[in-house]
């Protein structure tokens, strides 16, 4: 057990829709990041957070945004949902500072099924 | 900027032979590496890391990775494969200096052959 937990864990939707996935990181953890897994683009890195505040973007569609509260949980949300968007999207936390040599704890993911 | 590459996005070994997965990565600065593991249906997990002490890294599951600078490689193995090392390894790259930003290579699925 990582610690980090991501719900809900499967989800199954329909194309323009829209969804929000959830992430506790673990205790702590001051850093959460968001990735996207498909067969055929592999682990594609989203967005990361720390401590509320956007950290640096990835490969982020505008139809997607994601925020991290005060408690430090973190949402992402995916709008306008199309079939290429299904996935297995991951939650991961580190540090408790923002510089550190630390490794991500990952969640189980949440996989999107979009019909 | 960083990346990682990862040779032979499949490998398959005979169980109790050697596994080797490469890894080469490219950063500006004194890289920390990783390798992590994916079981099915599952998440990421740690496999072991690289932050500028030891050069040879052991693991969990009798895994281990050199740390190669003027190769810049930090390639996993390990001497004998177990049936449950089958699974997805990949290999990582971060830099504290970019505020922890992590890049993963695309990914090595092992396959383990009785």
């Amino acid at each position: 057990d990582s610690g980090v937990t991501q719900t809900p864990k499967h989800l199954i939707t329909a194309t323009g829709q829209r969804v929000t996935l959830r992430c506790s990181p673990r205790s702590g953890d001051l850093s959460v990041y968001w990735y996207q897994q498909s067969l055929d683009q592999g682990l594609q890195f989203l967005i990361q957070y720390y401590n509320g505040e956007e950290r640096a973007k990835g490969n982020i569609l505008e139809r997607f945004s994601a925020q991290q509260f005060p408690d430090l949980h973190s949402e992402l949300n995916l709008s306008s949902l199309e079939l290429g968007d299904s996935a297995l999207y991951f939650c991961a936390s580190s540090g408790r500072q923002l510089r550190n040599t630390g490794e991500l704890f990952f969640g189980e993911g949440s996989r999107l099924t979009v019909l | 900027a960083q990346s990682v590459t990862q040779l032979g996005s499949h490998v398959s070994v005979s169980e109790g032979a050697l596994v080797l997965l490469r890894c080469n990565y490219s950063s500006s600065v004194p890289p920390y590496l990783f390798w992590y593991v994916q079981y099915p249906n599952q998440g990421l997990q740690l496999l072991l890391k690289y932050t500028s002490a030891a050069t040879l890294v052991k693991g969990i599951n009798g895994f281990e990775a050199e740390f190669k600078k003027s190769e810049t490689s930090f390639h996993l193995t390990k001497p004998s494969a177990h049936m449950s090392d089958a699974a997805e390894y990949f290999c990582a790259v971060s830099e504290m200096d970019t505020g922890n930003q992590f890049y993963f290579g695309t990914g090595t699925s092992l396959t383990v052959i009785p």
